[in-house]
This record gives C-alpha cells, structure tokens and sequence, in this order.
C-alpha cells in the first residue's frame, strides 16, 4: 500500500458526459501528479500540482481540469467524455517540488470506462 | 528529447530462470533519475528503484539487481531465480532534474513497458 489514494476505482459512464476523479496524496505530500494510462499511448504524464498550485502540465486536453485543494486533496475533472478517454487513471505523490528528486508514489488507479 | 525505450515487449520464462529486462534512455540532461515500477495484474504501479545520473554503482535487493550503464545510456533490471509473483508488466521511467529545479517539472517519462511471465 502506497499511501495514495483514489476514488472511485471503477467509473463507466457515457460519451458526452463529465466525470470527477479523486486523489488523496500521502500524509506529508505536497506534489501531486496525474498519469493516464492507455493502450495505444500507454503511460503518459498530465498535470502536476503544488502545495495548492499548478506546476507542470502534459498531454492534457482540454476538456480535462485538475485542482489540488487546500488539504491537498486533487481532482481531476474529465468532460464530454469521448470513447477514447477510457483508460487507467493514476494519481502519484512525492514530498516536493520536483519529483525527479523524489520518489512518485502511485494510486491503485480509476479505471474509467465510456461507452 | 527525452525518451525510454524497453525493447522488450514480452518475455516468458519458467520459475527459477533469471530474467534481464533492458531499458535504455536518452536525455541531453547530465542530471537525471532513472526508475524501475512493477505493475501487477492487479494494476497498482510499485516503486522499486531510483537512481540518479551521479551513482553509477549497481544495486542489489534480495533476488532483484541493477545495471546502471551511463556509457551506454542503460538501465538494466535483473531478476534471478524468477517466481510466479514475478509475473507483471514493468516500466522503466526517466525523471530530468533541470538547473535550479525549483519551480519546474518532475513528471516521468515513462517506456512502454515489457510484460514478463513466469511459468511454474
């Protein structure tokens, strides 16, 4: 168990819709990273927050949001969903800034499903 | 640019075997972290390793060892005398420390993975 967690651990919804996707980092924690995870592209980096802001951005569409809130919880946001949005969505934490000096701890993952 | 390349997309052995996954990297970077995460059926990613450009010294936990080659831009996973909960896909992933690193990235650069089997 890594510490960092995520809810829900499964979602299926439909095209066109939107969805809310939580990550609670480890106690300590102040980075946050997302990651998506799909066949054809496979892991790939999204958005990275900081202590409250954001820091770094990926391959994030558009239609995806992120935030971290003052507890340091994150939400990713993902809207007018698409089929090939499905895909294994990982939360990742370390203690600082940057974390190529840290170690990432990854989530159990939400596996999102659109149909 | 940065990129990790695992050649390797499947490998299947019988328990016991050693194993040898092969990662190799490039980065124009002279500091930078290189990792090993193990993602089980389950679909969890474990950390397993961390190395930085600076430490070239190879590293040895339990049955499991790496080679960190800066020469050949490589970073090597060995596995000796394999077992089933071995079995699961691992990626190899590169982290760039940029000068003064505060403030920027440190998201990882991910390979595509190599999907190992082992076999009773």
């Amino acid at each position: 168990d890594s510490g960092v967690t995520q809810t829900p651990k499964h979602l299926i919804t439909a095209t066109g819709q939107r969805v809310t996707l939580r990550c609670s980092p480890r106690s300590g924690d102040l980075s946050v990273y997302w990651y998506q995870q799909s066949l054809d592209q496979g892991l790939q980096f999204l958005i990275q927050y900081y202590n409250g802001e954001e820091r770094a951005k990926g391959n994030i569409l558009e239609r995806f949001s992120a935030q971290q809130f003052p507890d340091l919880h994150s939400e990713l946001n993902l809207s007018s969903l698409e089929l090939g949005d499905s895909a294994l969505y990982f939360c990742a934490s370390s203690f600082g800034l940057a974390g190529a000096m840290d170690t990432q701890y990854f989530g159990p993952g939400t596996r999102l499903t659109v149909l | 640019a940065q990129k990790v390349t695992q050649a390797q997309t499947e490998i299947s052995v019988v328990e016991k075997e050693d194993v040898t996954l092969d990662c190799v990297y490039e980065t124009r970077d002279t500091t930078y972290y290189l990792f090993w995460y193990k993602q089980p059926p389950s679909g969890e990613l474990v950390f397993l390793i961390r190395r930085n450009s600076f430490d070239e010294q190879n590293e040895i936990s339990g049955r499991y060892s790496w080679n960190f080659q800066k020469s050949t831009s490589s970073f090597n996973f060995t596995i000796t005398a394999s077992q089933v909960v071995d079995s699961a896909v691992y990626f190899c992933a590169l982290s760039e420390a940029p000068f003064g690193y505060g403030g920027s990235q440190g998201n990882l650069i991910f390979g595509k993975g190599t999907k190992l089997s082992v076999k009773p």
